[in-house]
C-alpha cells in the first residue's frame, strides 16, 4: 500500500521555538507538497517541491521554510513558532506527469502555545 | 472573487438520499477537476477526477462538469453512513503546473 508518512499526529510547541515536521513517502514521486488546513479557510499550500533540492513557494510561505535533500523526505521548517501557525500541517506527494492526483499523509496537529 | 467556491456546508441527509455538492471556478484555464474525500483525522483521498465537460460514473459517484458555466458536481447516489466526510473539489490548469487550486470543502453527513 503506498504511503505518505508524517512524523507526528500531534506536536506542542512553544512560541519562539524551531519547528521541524517531517514527511516520507515510499511511491517514488518527484513532487511533494506541504499545506495547512484552517476551519473556514480550506487547504492552503505553503511549499513545494518538484524535485530534489528543488523548492518553490506556495501561497502562504511567510513563516515557514522547508528542506529536501532525498527523493522521499520533505522537511518543513517553522524558523520561529508563532500562536497563528496553530494548524493542521499535511504533506502530499505526486507524480510528475499525474499532478491531479495527490497522495496524502495524515496530518500533524501543531499546537504552538 | 475567489478562484474556487463552495458551499462549506454543513450538510446532513438520511441514508439512502441522493446527494449534490457543487463548486463554481472563475478561472478558464482550469481543465482538470477533481473530487478529494476527507475523513475525520485523515489527510484528503482521491474520489474522482475528469478533465472534460460531461459526466464520469464510478459506482455510486457521479462527478459532472460544465466548462462553459464553470460549474461542477458531485452526486452520491444511495448515500450511506460511510459516506459522511467532507468533499473538497479540486482543479488545476495542467501541462507544468504542479499546484491544485481547492475548495473549501464541504462537512457531509449521513444519518442511519
Amino acid at each position: 500500500d503506498v504511503k505518505v508518512t508524517q512524523s507526528s499526529r500531534y506536536l506542542v510547541k512553544r512560541t519562539g521555538e524551531k519547528v521541524f515536521l517531517e514527511c516520507v513517502q515510499d511511491m517514488d514521486h518527484e513532487n511533494m507538497f506541504w499545506y495547512r488546513q484552517d476551519p473556514g479557510l480550506g487547504l492552503r499550500l505553503i511549499y513545494f517541491s518538484y524535485d530534489v533540492k528543488m523548492k518553490e513557494k506556495g501561497d502562504i510561505p511567510e513563516g515557514y521554510s522547508v528542506s529536501r535533500e532525498k527523493k522521499e523526505r520533505f522537511s518543513l521548517i517553522l524558523e520561529s513558532a508563532s500562536t497563528n501557525q496553530t494548524s493542521m500541517y499535511l504533506c502530499a506527494s505526486s507524480r510528475r506527469d499525474r499532478s491531479e492526483k495527490l497522495f496524502f499523509g495524515s496530518g500533524t496537529q501543531l499546537s504552538v502555545l | 472573487q475567489k478562484e474556487v467556491e463552495q458551499d462549506p456546508g454543513p450538510l446532513s441527509v438520511p441514508e439512502g438520499a441522493i446527494v449534490s455538492l457543487n463548486c463554481t471556478y472563475s478561472n478558464s484555464a482550469f481543465q482538470y477537476f477533481m473530487w478529494y474525500r476527507q475523513y475525520s483525522r485523515k489527510g484528503p483521498e482521491l474520489l474522482m477526477y475528469t478533465y472534460s465537460s460531461g459526466n464520469k460514473e464510478d459506482g455510486r459517484f457521479t462527478a459532472q462538469v460544465d466548462k462553459s458555466s464553470k460549474y461542477i458536481s458531485l452526486f452520491i447516489r444511495d448515500s450511506q453512513p460511510s459516506d459522511s466526510a467532507t468533499y473538497l473539489c479540486a482543479m488545476i490548469s495542467g501541462g507544468s503546473n504542479y499546484k491544485l487550486t481547492f475548495g473549501k470543502g464541504t462537512l457531509l453527513t449521513v444519518n442511519p
